[in-house]
């Protein structure tokens, strides 16, 4: 069984403060690691494919790093926005089973006005 | 482009019943993978179809089955409904199957089991 870990579970920050959180992984078949944003009420939306060891991917305040080698990759929101209250989930593909997807269990992220 | 749509949105059974979910992918996706969400839990992989064969499973009883037509719509079917099968429901579609593939998912089906 895939150990899939997000920290912190959750957190509440003030509007126009940074943040970031991570998402552990095995360390070992590494194939690719996805990050969704999900509102409540909503879809999950896809944010980031990183496939790569070393990848940053950056969309608008929003960026990811991957580190496939120790096993975490992160994500930064620069100046948090109300919009961006939301939960964050990364899910883990592994080269062995590569159509399925191994989700974490989020980090809920609450931006304060 | 119309996004990926899922029917029914809500659904009421009874333990014992059975129930049959639907997903329509985006046009040209051709994989599909199903997903279970319980109050507490993260999502939990169920399958994935590619091309109309199912190319992974979930660790979930033999009750939880699934198939994808030739147009790449696919139904999942719950038998003998239990209690925890209360959930969401969640279909999402790629291109190819599994990896680099970008997933849209659908806005999923609450399944209430009394």
């Amino acid at each position: 069984i895939l150990n899939v870990e997000q920290s912190p579970q959750s957190l509440h920050v003030q509007e126009g403060d940074s943040t970031n959180f991570t998402c552990s992984f095995p360390s070992s078949n590494f194939y690719a690691l996805h990050w969704y944003r999900w509102e409540t009420a909503k879809s999950p939306e896809a944010l980031f494919v990183m496939t790569l060891n070393g990848d940053e991917k950056k969309k608008g305040r929003i960026s990811a790093t991957l580190n496939t080698k120790e096993g975490y990759s992160y994500l930064y929101i620069k100046g948090s926005q109300p919009e961006d209250s939301a939960t964050y989930l990364c899910a883990f593909l592994s080269n062995t089973n590569a159509g399925k997807s191994t989700f974490g269990d989020g980090t809920t992220l609450t931006v304060k006005p | 482009k119309a996004g990926v749509t899922q029917t029914p949105r809500y659904l009421i059974k009874t333990r014992g019943q059975q129930v049959t979910l639907s997903c329509s992918p985006i046009s040209g996706h051709r994989s599909v993978s199903w997903y279970q969400q319980t109050p507490g839990q993260g999502l939990q992989f169920l399958f994935e179809y590619f091309s109309e064969t199912q190319r992974n499973k979930g660790n979930f009883p033999g009750r939880f089955s699934g198939r994808q037509f030739s147009n790449s719509r696919s139904e999942m079917n719950v038998s003998t409904l239990e209690l925890g099968d209360s959930a969401l429901y969640l279909c999402a579609s790629s291109l190819g199957p599994g990896g680099p593939n970008e997933q849209f998912f659908g806005p999923g089906t609450r399944l209430t089991v009394l």
